[in-house]
């Protein structure tokens, strides 16, 4: 059982919008900033977004993430064939003295 | 370019060890934080050690604690991971990341994974 809670999986046809939560608690999420990595399965994870809400040089504004208190959200628009992967969020913990990730949720583009 | 590659994977029986190894390059590898991350067969993403850019600050997950050893040797731009007592639940890719704390900390680099297997 993942520290950071994440829905398993999510949906969207191309063109939608669609968020994938990221639930923790006072030790990760609500002390310290959440990170998201991507990962086509297969092939190594990557930075998707940093710091809550920043994005890397590459990724595309469609991506976007936020924070409030314990949990944290990424949001993709204008959902395309090739957004389908699997999403981690990620933080340090205080009181595990680790970096946690959430369980990962698979999107599936219809 | 920055490019992490790992190498050292293999099948290995309960109770063996393995030594894995990371390659650096396109970076200056001395100055930053690196990480091992791991990932069992159709499993999420698991942390399992960290090590300060002067081996002064090690940190291990708990599932690891006292069995796995990191390091790192800035001049010849590589990490390991020592794995001894390996039990069945270390079955997984291990990648080796690039941790920045330019702004806040996060792992911005990743490696291609090398696949360890603990079986009899």
């Amino acid at each position: 059982q993942s520290v950071l809670t994440q829905p398993p999986s999510a949906s969207g046809t191309p063109g939608q919008r669609v968020t994938i939560s990221c639930s923790g608690s006072s030790s990760n999420i609500g002390s310290h900033s959440l990170n998201w990595y991507r990962q086509v399965p297969g092939t190594a994870p990557s930075l998707l977004i940093y710091t809550n809400d920043q994005r890397p040089s590459g990724v595309p504004d469609r991506f976007s993430g936020s924070k409030s208190g314990t949990s944290a959200s990424l949001a993709i628009s204008g959902l395309q064939s090739e957004d389908e992967a699997d999403y981690y969020c990620s933080a340090w913990d205080d009181y595990l003295n680790a970096w946690v990730f959430g369980g990962g949720t698979k999107l599936t583009v219809l | 370019e920055v490019q992490l590659v790992e190498s050292g994977g293999g099948l290995v029986r309960p109770g063996g060890s393995l030594r894995l190894s990371c390659a650096n390059s396109g970076f200056t590898f001395s100055n930053y934080k690196m990480q091992w991350v791991r990932q069992a067969p159709g499993k999420g993403l698991e942390w399992v050690s960290y090590i300060s850019p002067t081996s002064t600050t090690i940190l291990y997950a708990d599932s690891v604690k006292g069995r796995f050893t990191v390091s790192r040797d800035n001049a010849k731009n590589s990490l390991y991971l020592q794995m001894n007592s390996l039990r069945a639940e270390d079955t997984a890719v291990y990648y080796c990341a690039r941790e920045d704390c330019s702004n806040t900390c996060s792992f911005d680099q990743w490696g291609q994974g090398t696949l360890v297997t603990v079986s009899s």
